[in-house]
């Protein structure tokens, strides 16, 4: 069975880091794409960032580049989100998600039930 | 950015009949080379992660009940859930996977009348 599965999450003050896991089961981990979407309290789904299947390519929404930084250890069938410089409109919860290809050019198939970032002072 | 837009923002429909929900695009998801739509419903239910229900606009995702289905091309799309079940209450969202950033609709919340 695939799964995903998220952790890492927590309550950090305005400015702090964080770095959030997801842990892969039942695929190949390297033949996709990974990715990142949180969804704030109430609010809809935004897209975060995206890694491909080798971890070459990255790519980032505009309100996390520079601050946030995507990774994979395909070794351990892992994903992590380096999340620094955190603001209160970070506070989401972060879901990771497979996707149906090798890049970023491929719906999301597979979700984890996501962890709870808060931001707070 | 490729913005999408979802209509209406949420609609109540009494079991058994038909749901339509909307998705804009501001530029065409459309692919020359493979003449594919790069776009992707997913459905959410409260407390849950979103599930993928179509990719390519219209290829129904393994599982997923026939009475769903994508339409549409270019800019303009479509979902329909062809006779509405009591679990299919939820929140809906297109996505398109044309090129980055990635971007999702606003979501339709979907109620029983």
């Amino acid at each position: 069975e695939v799964q995903l599965l998220e952790s890492g999450g927590g309550l950090v003050q305005p400015g702090g880091s964080l770095r959030l896991s997801c842990t892969a089961s039942g695929f190949t981990f390297s033949s996709y794409a990974m990715s990142w979407v949180r969804q704030a309290p109430g609010k809809g789904l935004e897209w975060v960032s995206t890694i491909s299947g080798s971890g070459v390519s990255t790519y980032y929404a505009d309100s996390v580049k520079v601050r946030f930084t995507i990774s994979r250890d395909n070794s351990k069938n892992s994903l992590y989100l380096q999340m620094n410089s955190l603001r209160a409109e970070d506070t989401a919860i972060y879901y990771c998600a497979k996707g149906s290809g090798y890049n970023y050019d491929s719906g999301m198939d597979v979700w984890g039930q996501g962890t709870s970032v808060t931001v707070s002072s | 950015d490729i913005v999408m837009t979802q209509s209406p923002d949420s609609l109540a429909v009494s079991l058994g009949e038909r749901a339509t929900i909307n998705c804009k695009s501001t530029q065409s998801v459309l692919y020359s080379s493979n003449n594919k739509n790069y776009l992707a419903w997913y459905q959410q239910k409260p407390g849950q992660p979103p599930k993928l229900l179509i990719y390519w606009a219209s290829t129904r995702e393994s599982g997923v009940p026939d009475r769903f289905s994508g339409s549409g091309s270019g800019t303009d799309f479509t979902l329909t859930i062809s006779s509405l079940q009591a679990e299919d209450v939820a929140v809906y969202y297109c996505q398109q996977y044309y090129t980055t950033p990635l971007t999702f609709g606003g979501g339709t919340k979907v109620d029983i009348k």
